[in-house]
């Protein structure tokens, strides 16, 4: 099973500031990382494809990057909607697993 | 526009049984493979089951495998999760998701929150 590690677990910041989300796998997932974001109450939203593919609707202040094992989300200056929790996921092997989620909290 | 509605959650004690449902709309069900992820209160999502577009082929989470069956119904265009021998651990809000042509859950419902307690 591929191990999704993401780091930090909370990141504090402001609305204006850059934001830089790392996912780390245990071994090479190829391009086959998937970025979601999920707010309090709410399903998961698919944020970014194939690690740098925004999905339908997805503003372009969210970029993805990386490749092999590690893997950046960037949110390039933040604004209030954005602060949520966000879950890498990756598709290269059975099981499916997802990373244990990175919090981003205003401060 | 894309809808899946999830339904068939509930309390049930250890041991028990229970089968969730996704209604699809809005789409060509039968073109999409689609996929069951749960999230227990408080934690991160946990992928349970995918089923592909035919039906053809499934493949389960090994804390599920051999309990869970995940199926779909072309003519209702519904998809369901068959849960047997439901333990404390599987507590959790089951969401379907439909994949895209790349695999990933492009659109997700709301959930169902199954809580397994005696």
């Amino acid at each position: 099973e591929i191990v999704l590690t993401q780091s930090p677990a909370t990141l504090s910041l402001s609305p204006g500031e850059r934001a830089t989300l790392s996912c780390r796998a245990s071994q090479s997932v190829s391009s086959y990382l998937t970025w979601y974001q999920q707010k309090p109450g709410q399903a998961p939203r698919l944020l970014i494809y194939a690690v740098s593919n925004r999905a339908t609707g997805i503003p372009a202040r969210f970029s993805g990057s990386g490749s092999g094992t590690d893997f950046t989300l960037t949110i390039s200056s933040l604004e209030p909607e954005d602060f949520a929790v966000y879950y890498c996921q990756q598709r290269s092997n059975w099981p499916r697993t997802f990373g244990q989620g990175t919090k981003l909290e205003i401060k | 526009e894309v809808q899946l509605v999830e339904s068939g959650g509930g309390l049930v004690q250890p041991g028990g049984s229970l089968r969730l449902s996704c209604a699809a709309s809005g789409f060509t069900f039968s073109s999409y493979g689609m996929n069951w992820v749960r999230q227990a209160p408080g934690r991160g999502l946990e992928w349970v089951s995918t089923i592909t577009s035919s039906g053809g082929t499934t493949y389960y989470a090994d804390s599920v495998k051999g309990r869970f069956t995940i199926s779909r119904d072309i003519s209702k265009n519904t998809l369901s999760l068959q849960m047997n021998s439901l333990r404390a651990e599987d507590a959790a809000v089951y969401y379907c998701a439909r994949l895209s042509s790349s695999w990933d859950n492009d659109y997700w419902g709301q959930g169902t929150l199954v809580t397994v307690s005696s």
